[in-house]
């Protein structure tokens, strides 16, 4: 396996918190993503990092904020999380972006309560 | 929204079958990649196919690749119970060279 790690692997929120999700990679990849999984939409992207303190918006950014300080480290922040935010985020590295295979890490379940 | 679409959305087969999945998408594309997810656990990479291939093989595995119809197909040959698992198609979009877009997946069910 990749070395990603995410954590924590599971979390368990109340509504109006804040929580940060880590995910530390070995691998010295440039790129850095942010997914989160949803049985009725599959895999959406929230965030993404192109390098140490370049990111952009994915395709479902609200509410959620990134940042990445170091090569290894990427964090996806729920400003003030909400119920619609209940979901598993998947983080996943790839040294050439889109043009490459990319790997994910196991995955955090979120629960919004 | 999404960019794939795989079909079907729920596969159901006997171990030594062929499983074909396909993956639909609506704008031009660098690569289409394929991936497998297994119960609980992150995705998996299987295949990376060109837009200027039209297939490509790796194990039993068969990728194609019709960039006129927007159109690709995973064939499994040879299924076990171990290629259980849901199926993901990721397209490389012309003129964004940083992400993929994932499609909602094919849930393939290899039984005995």
């Amino acid at each position: 396996d990749a070395g990603i790690t995410q954590s924590p692997r599971h979390k368990v929120t109340e509504t109006g918190t804040p929580v940060t999700l880590r995910c530390h990679q070995t691998e010295n990849h440039r790129y850095m993503y942010w997914y989160r999984q949803d049985p009725e939409h599959g895999l959406r992207l929230i965030h993404y990092s192109y390098g140490v303190k370049d990111t952009d918006k994915g395709e479902v950014s609200d509410g959620y904020s990134v940042s990445r300080s170091k090569t290894e480290d990427f964090l996806l922040t729920l400003e003030s999380a909400t119920s619609s935010q209940t979901s598993v985020y998947f983080c996943a590295i790839s040294e050439g972006g889109a043009n490459t295979e990319a790997f994910f890490g196991q995955g955090t379940r979120l629960t919004v309560v | 929204s999404q960019q794939g679409e795989e079909d079907p959305q729920a596969l159901s087969i006997q171990e030594g079958e062929n499983a074909t999945m396909n993956c639909s998408y609506k704008t031009s594309i660098n690569n289409l990649q394929w991936y497998r997810q297994n119960s609980g656990r992150g995705l998996v990479h299987l295949i990376l196919i060109r837009s200027n291939e039209r297939e490509k093989h790796s194990g039993r595995l068969r990728v194609t690749l019709d960039t006129s119809k927007k159109s690709s197909s995973l064939l499994i040959t040879a299924s076990r119970a171990a290629d259980t698992a849901s199926y993901f198609c990721a397209t490389a979009n012309t003129g964004t060279a940083s992400k993929l877009t994932f499609g909602t997946g094919t849930r393939l069910q290899v039984t005995l």
